[in-house]
């Protein structure tokens, strides 16, 4: 069964460095999603990505972040500057539609260590 | 805004003995909702989702939920707990418009010998 896979499993940067996390969506997926889960904490959604553009952002996925599809397969999300709470597991998911009654696929998720 | 509800961070249970992990949520209009099962070092797995098309819903590993609107309740329930069903649970919801998945905190099932 095609699968969403994370790299890297676990990713340790020193505070105010610049970290990418990758993900490569399942094949035939267009909707792209990022989630972090902040430990002991709930999933939270940080933002969707469709046709090369961003299609909805929360709160917490401010100027520090984005994201990219550099390749047809490759879907990025780049912090600029991390900070000591950008600690997390970090969640890549796909989807071939956008309607609400399709699931999300995840990925093994990333988990981000800021020192 | 759409929110669930998870009641009970951690439930333990005898192996053979029943399973049931609570969600409520909060909307306006029944939304759609779902639960995800995260087992150790691994990401979320889609157990099985509510569209409206049937109040009980039955998902993979004889995981079945059921969609209570009087009650604003979708609780998951599995008749006979294995050991392998040790894991993270999670209630999710989604709106009618929009991409994110709303999670609750989560309950992580822990199953007794």
């Amino acid at each position: 069964e095609p699968e969403v896979t994370q790299t890297p499993s676990h990713q340790v940067t020193q505070m105010g460095q610049e970290v990418i996390l990758r993900c490569v969506p399942i094949s035939n997926h267009l909707y792209f999603y990022w989630y972090r889960q902040i430990l002991g904490q709930k999933v939270e959604f940080l933002v969707s990505f469709y046709n090369n553009e961003i299609s909805e952002k929360s709160e917490i996925f401010d100027d520090q972040f984005s994201v990219e599809r550099p390749d047809g397969s490759n879907f990025t999300l780049k912090i600029r500057s991390t900070k000591l709470e950008d600690s997390a597991m970090y969640f890549c998911a796909s989807s071939e539609h956008s309607r609400a009654d399709q699931p999300q696929h995840f990925g093994d998720g990333t988990r981000l260590s800021i020192l | 805004a759409q929110s669930v509800t998870q009641l009970g961070s951690h439930v333990s249970v005898s192996e053979g003995a029943l399973v049931l992990l609570r969600c409520n949520y909060s909307s306006s209009v029944p939304p759609y909702l779902f639960w995800y099962v995260q087992y150790p070092n691994q990401g979320l797995q889609l157990l099985l989702k509510y569209t409206s098309a049937a109040t009980l819903v039955k998902g993979i590993n004889g995981f079945e939920a059921e969609f209570k609107k009087s009650e604003t309740s979708f609780h998951l329930t599995k008749p006979s707990a294995h050991m392998s069903d040790a894991a993270e649970y999670f209630c999710a919801v989604r709106r009618n418009t929009g991409n994110q998945f709303y999670f609750g905190t989560g309950t992580s099932l822990t199953v007794i010998p």
